[in-house]
């Protein structure tokens, strides 16, 4: 099965600077249609999670643009250009290529 | 709007069962494949298991399989997920979400409120 690793698994953020996840997977997670299936999701605290970006860059609807996904084959990562308050929960990256369907860890972001 | 409703949680003892239902609104449901994520106290979310939209295709964690059954209703807008046998470990909120796809695994575009299941003697 493949596992997905993600860094940091803490990311303290001051509002207004930018921030970086990364999302590694045990093996390449791009399909012969051309997508790598790999999608980020945000857990708010206390809430559901919320799909941010699908299929590696492609954002969600309503997801505000300072959210970017990029990567490809085994190595993802999602970008916050300007993190704000509102960003602060657990992110999650997911690969959905084979079964078993595996989330990382998660990385808590936090504001400072 | 999409809502996804979950329901049949609750407190249960070791070794035995319960049926978790979820019911979808505002879709198409049967263009979709279905799963069930559960996520225990304090810790990371695990997938638990998905189902396409007319069931042939069908999947599960390694840590419920020969446990759990995930089944679907198309008539009834509903995904079920039977669990027997139940463990300490399964103790978790599970949620019902809506996969973008029909047939494979996509992404999971819309999620439920989650249900609460404790496991405990």
């Amino acid at each position: 099965e493949i596992v997905m690793t993600q860094s940091p698994l803490s990311l303290p953020v001051t509002p207004g600077e930018p921030a970086s996840i990364s999302c590694r997977s045990s093996r390449s997670l791009l399909h012969s249609d051309g997508f790598n299936y790999l999608d980020w999701y945000l857990q708010k605290p206390g809430q559901s999670p919320q799909l941010l970006v699908y299929l590696g860059s492609n954002r969600a609807s309503g997801v505000p643009d300072r959210f970017r996904g990029s990567g490809s084959g085994t190595d993802f990562t999602l970008k916050i250009t300007r993190v704000e308050a509102e960003d602060i929960g657990v992110y999650y990256c997911m690969q959905a290529l084979e079964t078993p369907v595996a989330f990382g860890p998660g990385t808590r972001l936090e504001i400072k | 709007e999409v809502e996804l409703v979950e329901s049949g949680g609750g407190l249960v003892q070791p070794g035995r069962s319960l049926r978790l239902s979820c019911t979808a609104s505002g879709f198409i449901f049967n263009d979709h494949a279905m799963h069930w994520v559960r996520q225990r106290p304090g810790k990371g979310l695990e997938w638990v298991s998905g189902i396409s939209w007319n069931s042939d295709n069908i999947g599960y964690a390694e840590s419920v399989k020969g446990r759990f059954t995930i089944s679907r209703d198309n008539a009834k807008n509903s995904v079920f997920l039977q669990m027997n046998n139940l463990r300490l470990e399964d103790t978790a909120v599970y949620y019902c979400a809506k996969d973008n796809g029909g047939t494979g695994w996509y992404f999971f575009e819309d999620w439920g409120q989650g249900i609460l299941v404790i496991v405990s003697s």
